[in-house]
């Protein structure tokens, strides 16, 4: 069945580090969405990359999606402790025209002050 | 104030016992969703509807059942059959273009 993958599965940072989440798919995605879930509480949407090969940034944030649609980043410059939280890259199920969609283990990224 | 409602927080559940899961949404989305989160699991879907009076089993739907009478309103039962319920458990809406919005959860345990 479909899987989306992501690595690592913790990470942690000095504050000022940069930090990168990985995502890659089993099969070719629409497209991907990226949530992040602060401690205790609920995933929260951050983005939707669509395009191959788009990049979209959000401040701090970069989001890539590849060339082939199957594999994106998170990439966070210099993190602050604000950045603490869960992320989680997800992907629709193949030929899906809802919103149902398929979630990766997320990267609980930890920042030291 | 628009949104969705997830109650109560907290539930605790007795041996044999059959629960329900409130979720609530005054977004007008027509798809609902039900998630549950273990620790390092991620997300994993339960149950779907994407209109009024229709659902479908996502990928760990024994042991629990929905209704969807009403568009604002989409229930989770866990059932005497779930025999690992302690979760904490999500419910999200989405409108056409497909992100999710979630409220925020209720961790249910086992007593």
């Amino acid at each position: 069945g479909q899987q989306v993958m992501q690595i690592p599965q913790y990470q942690h940072v000095q504050e000022g580090e940069d930090f990168t989440t990985y995502c890659n798919s089993s099969t070719t995605l629409s497209n991907i969405q990226w949530y992040k879930q602060r401690p205790g509480g609920h995933p929260v949407f951050l983005i939707q990359l669509v395009k191959s090969g788009e990049v979209k940034k959000q401040k701090r944030l970069t989001f890539q999606f590849g060339e082939a649609k199957k594999n994106s980043s998170l990439h966070i410059t210099a993190t602050q402790t604000t950045d603490v939280g869960t992320y989680f890259c997800a992907g629709p199920s193949r030929g899906s025209t809802l919103g149902r969609l398929y979630f990766g283990r997320g990267t609980q990224l930890t920042v030291w002050p | 104030d628009g949104g969705i409602t997830q109650s109560p927080k907290y539930l605790f559940r007795k041996e044999g016992q059959n629960v329900t899961l409130s979720c609530e949404q005054n977004l007008n989305h027509d798809a609902m969703y039900w998630y549950r989160q273990d620790p390092g699991q991620g997300l994993r879907l339960i149950y779907y509807s994407q209109i009024v009076n229709d659902f479908q089993k996502g990928d760990i739907a024994e042991g629990y059942s929905v209704s969807r009478e009403k568009k604002e309103s989409f229930p989770l039962t866990v059932t005497s059959a779930q025999k690992n319920p302690t979760a904490f458990y999500l419910c999200a809406s989405s409108p056409p273009d497909r992100l999710l919005f979630f409220g925020s959860g209720t961790q249910l345990s086992v007593l």
